[in-house]
């Protein structure tokens, strides 16, 4: 079955420096990924998408995530933090053929200032 | 309105109350969502329309009625609730299969 793995709950950082948030997937083809934003008292908000082609794509808000087949990986990063950064991410993957979106537990970022 | 709204912002019902949460889509979607949102849980998606017909029914008590009179609106028709069914509702539509998702802001249901 298909599966994602957020394995940190929370992470804090200082603000200005840089971020990694993690997501492994467990998916037999090649997946369709999302990252998701949802800030306190919000619907989700998309921040990247992976399709196909290029494996480092480029989202909203200064992110970037990277797909790794070979790790069935697709970590968000920033390499600046800002305080208005802090809530919490979703990764997310679609089952093929499908409406069925899997999305992971969530990692819910704190931003130091 | 654009995106996707949803009505009410905030619900606290009793057990033995009936209730009905609704969302609209202002993008031209074809696919609307029902997500139930839990602390601590990842997100469950309960119900899935495409083009008004249901295609996804993901095991959902039958307390929990959805309705989909059109493309654009989506229904979820509360009756009999317990309280582990606190949670905040989510709605979100898009485009067709593998496409992103939009979200609305979602419900907060107490169930007392």
């Amino acid at each position: 079955a298909q599966s994602v793995t957020q394995p940190d709950i929370h992470i804090t950082v200082s603000e200005g420096a840089s971020l990694e948030l993690r997501c492994n997937y467990s998916y037999g083809a090649t997946p369709y990924l999302f990252w998701y934003v949802q800030s306190p008292g919000q619907g989700l908000q998309l921040l990247l998408k992976y399709f196909s082609g290029d494996t480092l794509v480029q989202g909203i808000k200064g992110f970037e995530a990277e797909f790794k087949r070979s790790q069935s990986s697709f970590n968000l990063r920033k390499p600046s933090v800002h305080w208005s950064d802090a809530a919490e991410y979703f990764c997310a993957v679609i089952s093929s053929g499908t409406y069925k979106y899997i999305f992971g537990t969530g990692t819910r970022l704190k931003v130091l200032a | 309105e654009t995106g996707v709204t949803q009505t009410p912002r905030h619900l606290v019902m009793g057990m033995t109350n009936k209730k009905s949460l609704k969302c609209e889509q202002h993008l031209g979607h074809n696919a609307m969502y029902w997500y139930k949102q839990s602390a601590k849980k990842p997100l469950e998606l309960m119900f899935v329309y495409n083009f008004k017909e249901q295609t996804e029914n993901n095991s959902v008590p039958s307390r929990f009625s959805p309705e989909c009179p059109n493309s654009s609106h989506l229904f979820l028709h509360l009756h009999t609730l317990q309280p582990e069914d606190s949670a905040l509702y989510l709605c979100a539509s898009s485009q067709g299969v593998g496409t992103e998702q939009f979200f609305g802001p979602g419900t907060r249901l107490t169930v007392l």
